[in-house]
């Protein structure tokens, strides 16, 4: 079974700072990649996927996201956050050929105005 | 539309006390999934129903029983409640069971067993 690992559950950060979460997962096959974000008191909602083709995956927001095969990583990034951002983000992980996903424990990320 | 409902939003429940979750989907979607959020641990699939008619066991099985109603509802019961079901139940679904579909949530059920 895949399995997804992220790191520095709790991030503390200015607005304007830099923002990168990161994600590693387990897996020997092909896999699609996920990033849901989930504002307080709000649905999970997508904020990016990767397929195939160009690693680098821009989504909704402003952010944007790295697949490095040989590190079995997909990195989030923002480049200048905001308050709006604070949210929990969660990277997910389904083999090729099914959409069950399976969650990261999420990054709790708390944006001071 | 209202895209993926479920009630209740908040249960407390003894141990030993059964429940029904319900959920419904108002966007033709065919597939269907439960997952439950702890803290600390992210979302763990519980039970899937890739099609009307058929439902399949996730990561989390244990504990729960699941019904696909109709093409709209999937239900997650649990026949005796533990303190360890305590925990935030989502509900999502995607228009067929490939990832090439995205998952919609829904707002969740708060369950607490005391």
């Amino acid at each position: 079974a895949q399995s997804v690992s992220q790191h520095n559950h709790h991030v503390i950060l200015s607005e304007a700072a830099s923002l990168e979460l990161g994600c590693n997962y387990s897996y020997g096959g092909t896999v699609n990649l996920f990033w849901y974000v989930q504002y307080p008191g709000q649905h999970l909602q997508l904020l990016l996927k990767y397929f195939s083709g160009d690693p680098l995956v821009k989504g909704i927001k402003g952010f944007e996201a790295e697949f490095i095969k040989s590190k079995f990583s997909f990195n989030l990034r923002k480049p200048s956050v905001q308050w709006s951002d604070t949210a929990e983000y969660f990277c997910a992980v389904t083999p090729l050929g099914n959409n069950r996903l399976a969650f990261g424990k999420g990054n709790q990320v708390v944006v001071i105005p | 539309n209202a895209g993926v409902t479920q009630t209740p939003k908040f249960q407390v429940l003894k141990t030993g006390q059964s429940m029904t979750l319900q959920c419904a989907q108002d966007m033709n979607h065919n597939s269907m999934y439960w997952y439950r959020q702890d803290p600390g641990m992210g979302l763990r699939l519980i039970y899937y129903s890739a099609s009307e008619g058929t439902t399949d066991k996730g990561e989390v099985p244990n504990g729960y029983n699941v019904s696909r109603l109709n093409k709209r509802e999937f239900s997650l019961r649990l026949e005796s409640a533990a303190p360890s079901q305590t925990s935030v139940y989502f509900c999502a679904s995607s228009a067929a069971d490939s990832a090439f579909y995205e998952q919609y949530f829904g707002p969740g059920t708060r369950l607490t067993v005391t």
